[in-house]
């Protein structure tokens, strides 16, 4: 089955600095690569994703890449705030979206 | 439009006994996946119902069962209970499956099992 690795577990930045963090997945046949934010006692929140047939993707100050060959995608935010400071999760599927795979999450924590 | 909407949010059970978790989704929405979170394994998927109908499962053992009513609510059942099974169980809506619709979930039913 399918296999998402996400790095680095914790990252800590200062307030206006930019943080990235990156996934590979195992399978070649996913094509569907979301990424979720969780806030402490709620459920993960999608935040942007993005499909294979798409290199890059933006939405304000978050972008997801996307490499197919090397089988790995990133999330990079820009002008970090401190309402970004959340656990962050990649994940992967296949076309139908089902069964997300995924990551085992990076603490994000945006210091004032 | 409301939230997704899981049922309690807080339960404590012991080894051996067994428990219904609830989920309404978003009005609309006719699939629902349901994951478990642990600080160990992650967020693993349990399974998903479209149309009352079980269509994927995850590396679950059989005690977790689950099933989908005509209006598209969902309850999950997990029976004998053991200490491994203490997680946040998370279900997850989306308007169709095998889409790559949004899954929008909810916050969770926190399980602690002494």
């Amino acid at each position: 089955g399918e296999n998402v690795e996400q790095h680095p577990s914790t990252l800590s930045v200062q307030e206006g600095d930019s943080a990235v963090i990156k996934c590979t997945y195992s399978d070649s046949a996913s094509n569907y690569f979301p990424w979720y934010k969780q806030e402490l006692g709620k459920g993960p929140q999608l935040i942007i994703d993005i499909r294979s047939n798409v290199g890059e993707k933006k939405d304000q100050r978050i972008a997801v890449t996307l490499n197919k060959t090397a089988k790995h995608f990133s999330l990079h935010i820009t002008e970090t705030q401190p309402e970004d400071s959340a656990v962050y999760f990649c994940a992967a599927s296949g076309s139908s979206g089902d069964k997300l795979t995924f990551g085992t999450g990076t603490r994000l924590a945006v210091r004032p | 439009k409301a939230g997704v909407t899981q049922t309690p949010r807080y339960l404590i059970k012991t080894r051996g006994q067994q428990v219904t978790l609830s989920c309404s989704p978003i009005s609309g929405h006719r699939s629902v996946s349901w994951y478990q979170q642990t600080p160990g394994q992650g967020l693993q998927f349990l399974f998903e119902y479209f149309s009352e109908t079980q269509r994927n499962k995850g590396n679950f053992p059989g005690r977790f069962s689950g099933r989908q009513f005509s209006n598209s609510r969902s309850e999950m059942n997990v029976s004998t209970l053991e200490l491994g099974d203490s997680a946040l169980y998370l279900c997850a809506s989306r308007p169709l499956a095998g889409t790559t619709d949004t899954q929008y979930f909810g916050p969770g039913t926190r399980l602690t099992v002494l």
